[in-house]
């Protein structure tokens, strides 16, 4: 079944610098979502971006997405020591049924202070 | 604004135990998922309702969990005799309309199950 897999599985980096993470998935979609969790959390939602969609931004958050190469990428810039979690992509399946996401099994971004 | 509530937050068991787990979601959302996280499978969709109904519980793992949403604030998920092996943590999550993948999913904190 189709799963999008992020890499890396983890990252460390210092406070100040950028995060990118990507996410890699098997077949056509019409949206790729990426979300956060915090530790013994719940998912939250960061950003949505759809097939005919190749770039978008929210505050400090730039997601990319390449449908002919099925990536997208999510950056964080300028990261916070509050930017530690989990972070994972969602994609539907545009051949499939329209309400179904699947998770990754998602990065772990620890942001040193 | 109250974001989706699920309880308990904990629930440790013995095996063959019946096992309960409770999810109000956002007011207004008319669709509702749960799923299960664990490290080696990640977070599966067990089953999905809308407008209270069930649409989709292929995810369902066994005949031994069960799943109800007898009106729109309220939801249950069962297991019915527990196993170790279903230890995890239960999600439970609510989106508007017809939960249709250009929506975002708002997730509550989750159920740490742990079946002894």
């Amino acid at each position: 079944s189709q799963q999008g897999e992020e890499d890396p599985q983890a990252l460390s980096i210092q406070e100040g610098e950028n995060a990118t993470m990507n996410c890699s998935y098997k077949t056509s979609i019409n949206n790729l979502q990426w979300y956060r969790q915090n530790s013994g959390r719940g998912l939250v939602h960061l950003i949505l971006i759809r097939s005919n969609e190749r770039e978008k931004h929210s505050g400090r958050l730039r997601v990319t997405l390449d449908t002919s190469k099925k990536s997208s990428s999510l950056l964080i810039t300028a990261s916070r020591a509050a930017d530690t979690a989990s972070y994972f992509c969602a994609t539907d399946n545009s051949g499939g049924s329209n309400y179904k996401l699947t998770f990754g099994k998602g990065t772990l971004l620890t942001v040193n202070p | 604004d109250a974001g989706v509530i699920q309880s308990p937050r904990h629930e440790v068991t013995e095996m063959g135990q019946e096992v309960t787990l409770r999810c109000k979601p956002i007011s207004g959302h008319n669709s509702l998922f749960w799923y299960r996280q664990t490290m080696m499978r990640g977070l599966e969709l067990l089953i999905y309702f809308n407008n209270n109904v069930p649409i989709d519980d292929s995810g369902m793992p066994e005949d031994r969990f069960s799943a109800k949403m007898p009106n729109a604030s309220f939801s249950t998920l069962k297991i019915q005799p527990s196993e170790p092996r279903d230890s995890a943590v239960y999600f439970c999550a609510s989106s508007l309309g017809r939960g249709y993948s250009n929506q975002p999913q708002h997730f509550g904190d989750g159920t740490r199950l742990s079946i002894l």
